[in-house]
């Protein structure tokens, strides 16, 4: 049972675009967001982050939109660009069993 | 130049071997962890190490074994039991244990795929 639901699993977005990814949760004992971008065969990269007491963080064309009483977050990637084109995963820090979970992952796929 | 190194980057191992997959870092963390990564599947937790001489088991430990004798290495060993090995093996650090706030993130290493025979 996947604790941290992830969609869309694949997304092809054009060049300039703007890419949505979606992530939710049900646990309560959730707390800390952070984003991880992977190229294929590397290592995630953390991307970006969020606690649960802001609504939104932007860095640089990525922002994070967050709602507490949904659970729900989402990574906007404003302005994609091919660059771009790797596998996202979103995550929330368990405070009841003191690690992180993971999302299943979204592969992006920006078009020149 | 910090950071954290897994070798070898591509591992063949025949059924009913043990192998032994390496993770260094030089970034002075004291936590250290291992996943396992299917295709389809998120990050899956096997074990991980808060400081030297003491690991915890992750959700799918079954099969592997780990030390910690330095906090710089923390080395996974895949054993002949663990039934499907065949999968992509991060290593990830943070600075201390318990994560859940900023500048405590995970980082990861380039990771290691290995292949059953």
């Amino acid at each position: 049972q996947q604790q941290v639901k992830q969609s869309p699993q694949s997304l092809i977005v054009q060049k300039g675009g703007i890419s949505i990814i979606n992530c939710a949760y049900e646990n309560t004992a959730f707390d800390y967001f952070p984003w991880y971008q992977q190229f294929p065969g590397k290592g995630p990269a953390l991307l970006i982050a969020i606690r649960p007491d802001v609504s939104e963080k932007k860095e640089g064309r990525f922002t994070i939109s967050f709602n507490k009483s949904a659970k729900q977050f989402s990574l906007h990637i404003m302005d994609s660009q091919p660059g771009d084109s790797a596998t996202y995963f979103c995550a929330a820090w368990d405070n009841y069993g003191q690690n992180f979970v993971f999302g299943p992952g979204t592969r992006l796929s920006v078009l020149p | 130049d910090g950071g954290i190194t897994q070798s070898p980057k591509y591992l063949f191992r025949k059924e009913g071997q043990n192998v032994t997959l390496s993770c260094e870092q030089n970034l002075n963390h004291d936590a250290m962890y291992w996943y396992r990564q299917d295709p389809g599947q998120g990050l899956r937790l096997i074990y991980y190490s808060q400081i030297v001489n003491d690991f915890q088991k992750g959700d799918i430990a079954e099969g592997y074994s780990v030390s910690r004798e330095k906090k710089e290495s923390f080395p996974l060993t895949v054993t002949s039991a663990q039934k499907n090995p065949t999968a992509f093996y991060l290593c990830a650090s943070s600075i201390v244990a318990g994560g859940g706030s900023p500048g405590n993130e995970q980082f990861f290493g380039p990771g290691t795929r290995l292949t059953v025979l």
